[in-house]
């Protein structure tokens, strides 16, 4: 089966560092893009950015360039998506995506994490 | 940057037909794909490429684009259709996904 499984919740304070993971498996992990989605509580989705984990390839959304950092480990088939400085703001579940190519469809979704940021 | 506009509720009684549009500067020349997302639960994809739908997905689903709007189309409306839907496009002059606001479904 075809699946992304992320890492579990987290509560952290603001200020601190965080990483979350999502692990591909079912398929061959490096041909595929991996992305990161972020929906706030109430709120819509938002595209943070992608890696091409054969490469390490990345872009990211413009709303979240130098915020965020994106990273895969292909021996692992572990795609990450890390801060160094949290803010209350990043409250949020953040999902992990699947596309063959750039501009296909996200056909596989991650569970989500879900991060919260209080002091 | 692209904006994608959609209505924030759709509602509709069961057995009728809902449609859900997505409205954007020449989306017709796009390839729009749409996404459910029931509460509590991850996105699932319903619609890529304006019209096709994904194995596992009703044919009752189905999806138009042409001009400034995008439109998914559930005929034969069900309870278990009560959702939140969103559209996404690729805007390639900024190389970057964008999505719709998302448009949630009562079924009534």
């Amino acid at each position: 089966e075809v699946q992304l499984v992320q890492s579990g919740a987290e509560v952290k304070k603001p200020g601190e560092s965080l990483k979350i993971s999502c692990k591909g498996s079912g398929y061959s992990f490096t041909i595929y893009w991996i992305g990161w989605v972020r929906q706030m509580p109430g709120k819509g989705l938002e595209w943070m950015g992608i890696i091409y984990p054969g490469d390490s390839d990345t872009k990211y959304s413009p709303s979240f360039q130098g915020q965020v950092t994106i990273s895969a480990d292909k021996s692992i088939s572990t795609a990450y998506l890390q801060w160094s400085s949290l803010k209350a703001s990043d409250t949020a579940m953040y999902y992990c995506v699947r596309q063959q190519a750039v501009q296909d469809a996200f056909d596989i979704w991650g569970q989500g994490t879900m991060v919260t940021v209080s002091s | 940057s692209y904006v994608l506009t959609q209505p924030p509720s759709v509602s509709v009684a069961p057995g009728k037909t809902a449609r859900f549009t997505c409205g954007g500067n020449n989306i017709g020349g796009k390839s729009v794909h749409w996404y459910q997302q029931k509460p509590g639960q991850a996105p699932v994809l319903v619609i890529y490429f304006d019209t096709d739908r994904p194995s596992g997905i009703p044919e009752r689903f189905s999806g138009s684009n042409s001009g400034n709007t995008a439109t998914l189309t559930i005929s034969r409306v069900e309870a278990g259709d009560e959702a939140d839907y969103y559209c996404q496009v690729w805007d390639s002059s900024s190389d970057h996904w964008v999505f719709g606001g998302g448009t949630k479904l009562t079924v009534l």
